[in-house]
């Protein structure tokens, strides 16, 4: 079965400094999705993207967050300068129809220095 | 404001016995709800979904619109269902609320 799959699968950065997720979603899926997760919280829903533009968005998706599709198969989030309270599971995810199931990668641990 | 509330950090059971994980949300349109499962060492992946009425590893859920409800249950749980489970809303804007999760220990 095709799975998300996500890089790093840690990734240790100094506050301040930017820092890129990068997620291959499921080749033909749509919807694009990312969640972060702080050890010990629940899962927090941050951006959904379709059609190459963010559908939807939390208040925690501020200023400092971005996420492209730079080409076909890559789907990003960038933070431009991280703070300690970032660190946590960043998972991405990926649908055929916004819709129904959605796949999620395995995460990537952030943590901010 | 959407919320998704899980009431029960963790819910111990032994194997065999019914177990019933609770889920209560508030929103005011028409919401979708979904439970997560996320077994140890893997993905949060898709248990199932309210509109689905489906039983997926003889798991159900119905949604209780009167008591804003989707609480998950399964009538004898396996060691295997030990695991974390979430609770998910998505509202009409394709947005994803999570409850806290339960941690489901089913002890031999």
């Amino acid at each position: 079965e095709p799975e998300v799959t996500q890089t790093p699968s840690h990734q240790v950065t100094q506050m301040g400094q930017e820092v890129i997720l990068r997620c291959v979603p499921i080749s033909n899926h749509l919807y694009f999705y990312w969640y972060r997760q702080i050890l010990g919280q629940k899962v927090e829903f941050l951006v959904s993207f379709y059609n190459n533009e963010i559908s939807e968005k939390s208040e925690i998706f501020d200023d400092q967050f971005s996420v492209e599709r730079p080409d076909g198969s890559n789907f990003t989030l960038k933070i431009r300068s991280t703070k300690l309270e970032d660190s946590a599971m960043y998972f991405c995810a990926s649908s055929d129809d916004g819709l129904s199931k959605q796949y999620f990668g395995p995460g990537t641990r952030l943590t901010v220095t | 404001a959407q919320r998704v509330t899980q009431p029960e950090k963790l819910l111990s059971v032994f194997k065999g016995a019914p177990v019933e994980l609770k889920c209560n949300y508030s929103y005011s349109g028409s919401p979708e709800l979904f439970w997560y499962v996320q077994y140890s060492r893997q993905r949060l992946q898709l248990l199932l979904r309210h509109i689905s009425r489906e039983s997926i590893k003889g798991f159900t859920a119905d949604l209780n619109k009167g008591e804003t409800s989707f609480h998950l249950k399964k009538p004898f749980a396996q060691e295997e269902d030990s695991a974390m489970y979430y609770c998910a809303l998505r509202n009409n804007f394709n947005k994803f609320y999570f409850g806290s999760g339960t941690k489901l220990n089913v002890k031999p």
